[in-house]
């Protein structure tokens, strides 16, 4: 099956730094991948849809200047956490759906990154 | 997004058959009902999906009710790693994004 890899799968942080979190695509091209974070005993929140070539569409809430995502390529999405606060710490998780498929098939999820920030 | 209601949670029997239910009364003609699950500390893995009817696969079987407002996800022998937090969601043909809701945490009694 498809695969999709996360990384780094942890990360600690000072306060103040950004951080940044790779999502791939392993054997097949996504043209859409999806971002969602993650707090303790929590549902997924979806962030926001990165497209590739494209500027990313966020969800009503989420600050773009402050999760910056960029998808240059058919199997790369990164998500960076700016100036990140103690209030950002939560697991951070990305999907992608292959490109072949179609919208109502299924998406692959990254194993996820859980982001502690001191 | 037409809404899915699901227990907080369920226990089960190792070895027994689990029945996760599902309600979607508001679900659109273009919903596809898609089920995922979490694994402690993972990314959610893609369990089972349909549109109308009932579907099987290795890992479960989905049955879908007539009306479509209801569905069941049907694990036919738990085993302690199916315990996880599985999520009933509603899927739009026309719009890429799954939105999760807060699922149901399936433990699993040995």
């Amino acid at each position: 099956g498809a695969v999709v890899s996360q990384h780094p799968s942890r990360v600690i942080c000072k306060s103040g730094t950004s951080v940044k979190i790779e999502c791939r695509s392993l054997d097949f091209q996504a043209t859409t991948m999806f971002w969602y974070r993650q707090f303790p005993k929590q549902s997924l929140m979806l962030m926001a849809t990165s497209n590739e070539g494209s500027k990313a569409t966020y969800e009503q809430g989420v600050e773009k200047d402050k999760f910056l995502i960029n998808h240059a390529s058919l199997t790369l999405s990164t998500l960076t956490v700016t100036s990140a606060h103690p209030e950002d710490s939560s697991f951070y998780i990305c999907s992608a759906r292959a490109e072949s498929t179609g919208s109502y098939e299924k998406l692959f999820f990254g194993s996820g990154t859980q982001l502690s920030v001191l | 997004d037409a809404k899915t209601t699901q227990p907080n949670s369920m226990e089960s029997n190792e070895e027994e058959p689990v029945h996760l239910p599902c309600n979607h009364s508001t679900i659109s003609g273009t919903d596809y009902i898609h089920w995922y699950r979490q694994l402690p500390s993972q990314g959610p893995e893609y369990v089972i999906h349909g549109l109308t009817s009932n579907v099987n696969n290795r890992m479960a079987s989905l049955a879908i009710a007539e009306d479509r407002k209801s569905s069941t996800l049907i694990l036919h022998r738990a085993t302690l790693r199916d315990a996880a937090v599985y999520y009933c969601i509603l899927r739009d043909v026309r719009d890429d994004k799954i939105i999760f809701g807060k699922g149901t945490r399936l433990h699993i009694l040995p």
